[in-house]
């Protein structure tokens, strides 16, 4: 069974700083990978995703990730945050084929400090 | 042009009261899907639908019950409330089950008092 762990449940960072946020997954086959953001009160949106092919992603608003095999890891990029990058993160992972359910992270909560 | 949207936002009502949240979506999208949001930002998916055809049930009690009266909506009864259901409802979109993006509908923020 696919799973997903964020290992940081708040990351604090002073606006135009880098950030990462960090995603572990475990599954015992192919994978697809998934960024989320929510904003307060609001619904998830795709920040970006990773299916095949390169294994750096890039996605909106800045943001990218890579694809680490080796360490099943996929771990989400900003060089520089500001202050509209504060929400929740959601990492979320998926098996190809039939009806595969996707599992979501426990999110990390970005909080940018002006 | 909203893409995926929930009736009501705001849900209060009182313990034992009967309940739906209703959804559409005008994506063209096959799947849909019920998730829940607790107060710690944890996502459970509860339902998802494909062309109609229930086909992810995850561990949900009986009392909840989806219905899809057609690809595009996705509707979802509640009976006899508990002050356990109290959370954030959403209801998102796929084109295909687990391979491309979700679209999610704004929420549906439920209050069981």
């Amino acid at each position: 069974a696919q799973s997903v762990t964020q290992l940081d449940s708040q990351v604090p960072v002073f606006e135009e700083a880098p950030v990462e946020l960090r995603c572990n997954y475990s599954s015992s086959v192919s994978v697809y990978l998934f960024w989320y953001v929510q904003y307060p009160n609001q619904g998830l949106q795709l920040l970006l995703k990773y299916l095949s092919g390169s294994t750096l992603v890039k996605g909106i608003n800045g943001f990218e990730a890579e694809f680490n095999k080796s360490q099943t890891s996929f771990h989400l990029r900003k060089p520089s945050v500001h202050i509209s990058d504060t929400a929740e993160y959601f990492c979320a992972v998926s098996e190809p084929g039939g009806y595969q359910k996707v599992t979501f992270g426990i999110g990390t909560k970005l909080q940018v400090i002006p | 042009d909203t893409a995926v949207s929930q009736t009501p936002k705001y849900l209060v009502t009182q313990m034992g009261n009967d309940k739906s949240i209703k959804c559409e979506q005008n994506l063209g999208h096959d799947t849909m899907y019920w998730y829940k949001q607790d107060s710690k930002k944890f996502l459970k998916i509860m339902f998802s639908y494909n062309n109609k055809e229930l086909i992810i049930n995850e561990t949900v009690p009986n009392r909840f019950s989806p219905k899809s009266p057609d690809k595009a909506h996705l509707n979802l009864h509640i009976n006899s409330l508990e002050l356990g259901d109290s959370a954030v409802y959403f209801c998102a979109s796929s084109p295909g089950t687990g391979r491309g993006e979700q679209y999610f509908g704004p929420g549906t923020r439920l209050t069981v008092t």
